[in-house]
């Protein structure tokens, strides 16, 4: 079955580094998404991502964030400068268009 | 804008007992609905998915949930508990239907003890 791969498992950084979070969607898929969950917390949308670019994002993806599709198969979030507040588990999710949208497993992040 | 409401943050059923878990959503345009289970330390698993057609919809694991429009709702059920259910339950909407950025509730974590 085809499914959505993220790295690292769990990454644990100091305040104010530079962090980035990979994923590799199912392969004939076109749109891409991250969510964000706080420990014990809801589920919450970031942003979509369409034909190599944004279309859409949340007001908590704010200029600290950015995503891209470096080669057509990762999907990467990245996180400027890390606060202690971005702690929480990320996922990223593919769709073809139509069918399923597939989650990854998600990717721990610990700000120290 | 879309919002799921989720009752109850926890739920505890006897195993073989009824579950019952409760959503209900606001939606301003015709809505995809869905339901997912995380297991511990896992991601989001699929369940089951409402977007047109029959309001009974059937899941994995023998759940299933009804889409019922006049009540805004689409509660979550399995008839017959088991201990493997043990798992917090996420009710979504998807804003301005197809799978666009899905609005989750704040989940509702199932115990079933024996």
């Amino acid at each position: 079955e085809p499914e959505v791969t993220q790295t690292p498992s769990h990454q644990v950084t100091q305040m104010g580094q530079e962090v980035i979070l990979r994923c590799v969607p199912i392969s004939n898929h076109l749109y891409f998404y991250w969510y964000r969950q706080i420990l014990g917390q809801k589920v919450e949308f970031l942003v979509s991502f369409y034909n190599n670019e944004i279309s859409e994002k949340s007001e908590i993806f704010d200029d600290q964030f950015s995503v891209e599709r470096p080669d057509g198969s990762n999907f990467t979030l990245k996180i400027r400068s890390t606060k202690l507040e971005d702690s929480a588990m990320y996922f990223c999710a593919s769709y073809r268009g139509s069918g399923e949208l597939f989650f990854g497993e998600g990717s721990r992040l610990t700000v120290l | 804008a879309q919002s799921v409401t989720q009752l109850g943050s926890h739920v505890s059923v006897s195993e073989g007992a009824l579950v019952l878990l409760r959503c209900n959503y606001s939606s301003s345009v015709p809505p995809y609905l869905f339901w997912y289970v995380q297991y511990p330390n896992q991601g989001l698993q699929l369940l089951l998915k409402y977007t047109t057609g029959a309001t009974l919809v059937k899941g994995i694991n023998g759940f299933e949930a009804e889409f019922k429009k006049s009540e805004t709702s689409f509660h979550l059920t399995k008839p017959s508990a088991h201990m493997s259910d043990a798992a917090e339950y996420f009710c979504a909407v998807s804003e301005g239907g197809g799978y666009n950025k899905l609005i989750f509730g704040a989940g509702t974590r199932l115990a079933v003890h024996p």
